[in-house]
């Protein structure tokens, strides 16, 4: 089974612009989660979706916001890039949303703002 | 509120040297998972093992094993025999009742020839 992938893995953006990442999660998983981890702050969850509803939100402006599709794809975007929006962004997926839920993560998409 | 703490920031051994890494954590649920995952340079995260919060038994699995204490709230990971390939971040997380996931800090370990 494939995993979780991300695209693109590497991005360049310049302060103002706005971007749009990819996750295609595990086939039969219905969750994705998004995370950001920064070298300062470490791993910090952003958001959940799951049957294309946002479950959980973390604690992050509303510049950033995502959304699912209905095969389970789900797409993040960051608007009006900030110099600390650089950061390694991790998607997972797993198969239902639950505490229980093992989830299982992509290999992440590497941001950075100039 | 809900906090996993991982205390040491980096660890370095020798090859075939046991080492384990701690984890102590925050919660008023009487339900939550625990879990741990590694981390390497690549950048990917790979689950390792979950834990719920009924079922305090130890695993072993290979030559990595896992003590998990309520009474200390600590869910801590011993690699035995050490090898380079271990080198690695490893997290530990806990998942609570609303399947929010809090992340430690990370343990950075080092395994030298």
């Amino acid at each position: 089974k494939a995993g979780v992938t991300q695209t693109p893995r590497y991005l360049i953006k310049t302060r103002g612009q706005q971007v749009t990442l990819s996750c295609s999660p595990i086939s039969g998983h219905r969750s994705v989660s998004w995370y950001q981890q920064t070298p300062g702050q470490g791993l910090q969850f952003l958001f959940e979706y799951f049957s294309e509803t946002q479950r959980n939100k973390g604690n992050f402006p509303g510049r950033f916001s995502g959304r699912q599709f209905s095969n389970s794809r789900s797409e993040m975007n960051v608007s009006t890039l900030e110099l600390g929006d650089s950061a390694l962004y991790l998607c997972a997926s797993s198969q239902t949303s639950g505490s229980q839920e093992t989830q299982y993560f992509g290999p992440g998409t590497r941001l950075l703002v100039l | 509120a809900q906090k996993v703490t991982q205390a040491q920031t980096e660890i370095s051994v020798v090859e075939k040297e046991d080492v384990t890494l701690d984890c102590v954590y925050e919660t008023r649920d009487t339900t939550y998972y625990l879990f741990w995952y590694k981390q390497p340079p690549s950048g990917e995260l790979v689950f390792l093992i979950r834990r719920n919060s009924f079922d305090e038994q130890n695993e072993i699995s290979g030559r990595y094993s896992w003590n998990f204490q309520k009474s200390t709230s600590s869910f801590n990971f011993t690699i035995t025999a050490s090898q380079v390939v271990d080198s690695a971040v490893y997290f530990c997380a806990l998942s609570d009742n609303f399947n929010k996931f809090y992340f430690g800090s990370g343990t950075k370990l080092n395994v030298k020839p």
